[in-house]
């Protein structure tokens, strides 16, 4: 199957400094890409849609200003956290669909493990 | 409000027996329902989907039901082997992909030797 690709697998950061976050599609050209968060035991849940060459769509409760999403290239979407809190320590995992592949199936990245200290 | 549910947060199924993990929905809007494993500090990785024009779809030891009027569908593994221990994710999307995933809280597959 397709192969999405995140970076780095973890990270730690002092609060108050920004983090970015790489998402490449390896093998096909995503046009949208999403980024989701985990709590611990909880379920991932969509933080904003990344669009080529326009800007992202937030969900409701997420902070645009804070969460920074570009998306520069069919390959490539970065998030970046400004100005990171310990709140904002998760697991962050970004997918793409395959705009070849059936419907609506979505590869997920291995994931970003955040901890803000 | 939780509109994808899995109300089982864990379960624990012999070596050789039938997994059964249940997923519930509230949106009548959703016509796509994925579901994904994953293991701990990973990404999940689909397994099976399943149209909300099929109410069946199999694939290898997995098979997907959908019950449309009861809002209701199912994975089932068979036969269940050590490797599947694992959380199992239910998802669904609506129109035809262009939106994220709402993903359900996830269940614990144990499976037991």
């Amino acid at each position: 199957g397709a192969v999405v690709s995140q970076h780095p697998s973890w990270v730690i950061c002092k609060s108050g400094t920004s983090v970015k976050i790489e998402c490449r599609s390896l093998d096909f050209q995503a046009t949208t890409m999403f980024w989701y968060r985990q709590f611990p035991k909880q379920s991932l849940m969509l933080m904003a849609t990344s669009n080529e060459g326009s800007k992202a769509t937030y969900e409701q409760g997420v902070e645009k200003d804070k969460f920074l999403i570009n998306h520069a290239s069919l390959t490539l979407s970065t998030l970046t956290v400004t100005s990171a809190h310990p709140e904002d320590s998760s697991f962050y995992i970004c997918s793409a669909r395959d705009p070849g592949g059936w419907d609506t199936e979505a590869f997920f990245g291995q994931g970003t493990r955040l901890t803000v200290v | 409000d939780q509109q994808v549910k899995q109300n089982s947060p864990s379960l624990s199924v012999q070596e050789g027996r039938i997994s059964i993990l249940n997923c519930d929905y509230t949106n009548s809007m959703f016509d796509y329902f994925l579901w994904y494993k994953k293991y701990p500090a990973e990404g999940p990785t689909f397994l099976i989907s399943i149209s909300s024009i099929k109410d069946k779809n199999e694939d290898g030891r997995f098979t997907v039901f959908l019950n449309k009027s009861a809002k209701h569908l199912s994975l089932h593994i068979v036969p269940s082997q050590p490797g599947d221990s694992a959380v199992y994710f239910c998802a669904a999307n609506k129109g035809g992909g262009a939106d994220g995933l709402t993903f359900g809280k996830g269940t614990h597959l144990i499976i037991q030797p």
